[in-house]
């Protein structure tokens, strides 16, 4: 069964540090969702992104973040100057184009620690 | 999208049947209904979606009635694995942020 894939799963930098991270979305999608999840929290919206734009962004998705799907297969997420807040599970997420409600499927995550 | 209101927590045992009911009195026209499933430390992964009645899968049946005020997902004779974070979302177009609660949080005990 296809699935979503995320890369490092596990990231620690220190604060003011860039960050980037990975997912490479089930082939054949053509949208890409980043949400994160602080401990104990809820699982949060960032940003979708659909032909090569962001589609709907989150207020927490200021110009800290950027996004990019730099070839046909990868989808990052950049964290420009990381603050120790940002510390959470990052969640990259797909869903394709059959239907008229597309399932968003999730990927294992990386959890990011900024000291 | 509907706001959805679910228990914060529930307890079984295992072989029992577990029903968990959401609450989204304020359902659209075109919203379905989404359930997940998110253990510790790991990504949220589907179960289940359905529009209205009954929808069944390999893992867990979808109850919504006829006004899709609320709906019920049941999972038959839950095991120790169960144990997790279960989320009823609304979702409608393609593309659109889901909004995730709190969920509900169900133990199997042994």
């Amino acid at each position: 069964e296809p699935e979503v894939t995320q890369t490092p799963s596990h990231q620690v930098t220190q604060m003011g540090q860039e960050v980037i991270l990975r997912c490479v979305p089930i082939s054949n999608h053509l949208y890409f969702y980043w949400y994160r999840q602080i401990l104990g929290q809820k699982v949060e919206f960032l940003v979708s992104f659909y032909n090569n734009e962001i589609s709907e962004k989150s207020e927490i998705f200021d110009d800290q973040f950027s996004v990019e799907r730099p070839d046909g297969s990868n989808f990052t997420l950049k964290i420009r100057s990381t603050k120790l807040e940002d510390s959470a599970m990052y969640f990259c997420a797909s869903s394709g184009t059959s239907g008229y409600t597309d399932t968003q499927y999730f990927g294992p995550g990386t959890r990011l620690t900024v000291l | 999208l509907a706001k959805t209101t679910q228990p914060i927590s529930m307890d079984s045992y295992e072989g029992q049947e577990v029903n968990i009911t959401c609450s989204h009195n304020n359902i659209a026209t075109n919203d379905y209904i989404t359930w997940y499933q998110q253990f510790p430390s790991q990504g949220p992964r589907f179960i289940i979606q359905g529009y209205k009645t009954k929808v069944t899968n390999e893992v867990a049946s979808l109850f919504i009635p006829a006004d899709r005020k609320s709906s019920t997902l049941s999972l038959p004779r839950v095991s120790l694995s169960d144990t997790a974070v279960y989320y009823c979302l609304a979702s409608n177009n393609a593309g659109n942020m889901l909004t995730f609660g709190g969920g509900t949080r169900l133990m199997v005990k042994p």
